[in-house]
C-alpha cells in the first residue's frame, strides 16, 4: 500500500501556541518511530511505539512534547507552548517485525515565529 | 555508548566520478547498520543494510558498502556518481528504538 504519510507537510506557528502532527504509518506496521531533524544535524530520535507496548518516551526533550498512537496506527505528536528552538523537521518512520528497517514519511516542517 | 560518526560533512564529486562517503561507529555489540538517502524535502529511503554474512552488501541505484570490524567502519561506495545522487546521506547503526543516525553527508555532483 501507501507510505508513511505526514499532515501537514509544513507549518508556521507563533511562539506560546500549540501544534499537533500527524503520521500515519504503513499499513500493518507495529513498530513507530518520531524524530526530529534540526538544520545540518542528523535524526534526534524522540519517541518509540512498538505495539501494545508503553512507549519508549526517552527522547523527548521536555514535557510539553507528548504523543500518542490510537489503535496502533495513527500517531498525534503534540508540542505545547512553542518555542523558536522546536522550529525543525519532524519525522516519523514505521516498521515491521525484526526486519530493523524503518520507512520514513517526508516529515513536517515546523517554524515557530 | 553507541554512536555514529560521518566525518564528511560535505563532498563534492564530478559526475561519473567513484564515490565513498566514510561511517563510523561505536556500539557494544554486533551492530546493524544501514545508509539511508534523504532527497531535499523528502524522507530518509534506505539504501542499504548490514545485519550479518558477507560484510559487502550490495543496495539500491547501485551503491554498496562494506563492514570493517576491525575498524569500526562502514563506509558506502559507488563506483560512478550520476546527477541524481546528489542528497543527504546518512548513516545509522542499531535497531528500533536504539538507533543511532549519524549527522550526514551532503553530496554535490558537479556536470
Amino acid at each position: 500500500g501507501a507510505g508513511v504519510s505526514q499532515s501537514p507537510s509544513n507549518k508556521v506557528t507563533e511562539k506560546g501556541k500549540d501544534v499537533e502532527l500527524r503520521c500515519d504509518p504503513i499499513s500493518g506496521h507495529t513498530a513507530l518511530y518520531w524524530y526530529r531533524q534540526s538544520l545540518g544535524q542528523g535524526l534526534e530520535f524522540l519517541i518509540y511505539f512498538q505495539g501494545n507496548s508503553a512507549p519508549d518516551k526517552s527522547g523527548l526533550p521536555s514535557d510539553r512534547f507528548s504523543a500518542e498512537r490510537t489503535g496502533g496506527s495513527v500517531s498525534t505528536l503534540t508540542i505545547q507552548r512553542t518555542q523558536q528552538e522546536d522550529s525543525a523537521v519532524y519525522l516519523c518512520a514505521s516498521s515491521f517485525g525484526r526486519t530493523h528497517e524503518q520507512f520514513f514519511g517526508p516529515g513536517t516542517r515546523l517554524t515557530v515565529l | 555508548a553507541q554512536s555514529v560518526t560521518q566525518p564528511d560533512i560535505h563532498i563534492t564529486v564530478s559526475e561519473g566520478a567513484s564515490l565513498e562517503l566514510r561511517c563510523n561507529y561505536s556500539y557494544g555489540a554486533t551492530p546493524y547498520l544501514f545508509w539511508y538517502v534523504q532527497s531535499p524535502g523528502q524522507g530518509l529511503q534506505l539504501l542499504l543494510k548490514y545485519f550479518s554474512g558477507d560484510t559487502l552488501v550490495q543496495g539500491i541505484k547501485g551503491f554498496e558498502a562494506e563492514f570493517k570490524r576491525s575498524q569500526s567502519s562502514f563506509n558506502l561506495r559507488k563506483p560512478s556518481v550520476h546527477w541524481s545522487d546528489a542528497a543527504e546521506y546518512f548513516c545509522a547503526v542499531g535497531a528500533d528504538n536504539d538507533m543511532r543516525f549519524g549527522a550526514g553527508t551532503r553530496l554535490t555532483v558537479k556536470p
